[in-house]
């Protein structure tokens, strides 16, 4: 299987502020990759997907790069609203995972 | 628009077998495979294994594969996901989601999820 690993696992910021989340593949995924933002309770909600196309809808602050083995959401100018827990997943092989998430809280 | 609506929470016994149901309304339900993905309390999502609506073919992950049942009933457009000899590490909220197409796969709607709760 593959292993998506991604850092950090809690990030403190402010509204504002520019953040970063790496996500690592234990092998090549090419750029079948997919971010995803979970609020508590709720189901998870497409951010990103083929690494850097940003889905319908999701604000631009908010975006992807990478490819192979390493990549990265960046949002830019965080509001209220992204606080929340975001997955990577990886979509190039079966079984399908994720990361294990990292939660984005208020500093 | 698209919704995926399933079915209520469930409290089973180990041993036992759940049957979660997804409701597809809004699009084509024939067209897009439905995935299931479960989560455990405080945990990162898990796939599960695919439908494909319109042939009933499957393909469920390793772990599962002695366990899981998917199938689906287009006439009422409803996908279901049946585990059987539940643990209690089975104890997890569990999700459908419709992917976007087969050549870009990735996961554009989900259900509410389903709460399974595995406890004597």
């Amino acid at each position: 299987d593959i292993q998506m690993t991604q850092s950090p696992s809690t990030l403190s910021a402010s509204v504002g502020d520019r953040v970063s989340i790496t996500c690592r593949a234990s092998q090549s995924i090419s750029t079948w990759l997919a971010w995803y933002q979970q609020k508590p309770g709720k189901a998870p909600k497409i951010l990103i997907y083929k690494a850097s196309s940003l889905e319908s809808g999701v604000p631009s602050r908010f975006s992807g790069s990478g490819s192979g083995t390493e990549f990265t959401l960046t949002i830019s100018g965080l509001q209220p609203d992204d606080f929340a827990t975001y997955y990577c997943q990886q979509y190039d092989d079966y079984p399908y995972t994720f990361g294990q998430g990292t939660k984005l809280e208020i500093k | 628009q698209v919704q995926l609506l399933q079915s209520g929470a469930e409290v089973k016994s180990p041993g036992a077998s759940v049957k979660v149901s997804c409701k597809a309304s809004g699009y084509t339900f024939t067209v897009h495979y439905i995935h299931w993905v479960r989560q455990a309390p405080g945990q990162g999502p898990e796939w599960m294994g695919w439908i494909n609506p319109n042939t009933g073919g499957t393909n469920y992950a390793q772990k599962f594969e002695d366990r899981v049942t998917m199938t689906r009933d287009s006439s009422i457009t409803t996908a279901y996901m049946e585990l059987s000899r539940l643990r209690s590490d089975d104890t997890a909220l569990y999700y459908c989601a419709r992917d976007q197409d087969a050549y870009d796969p990735y996961f554009d709607y989900w259900g509410q999820g389903s709460l399974v709760t595995v406890s004597s």
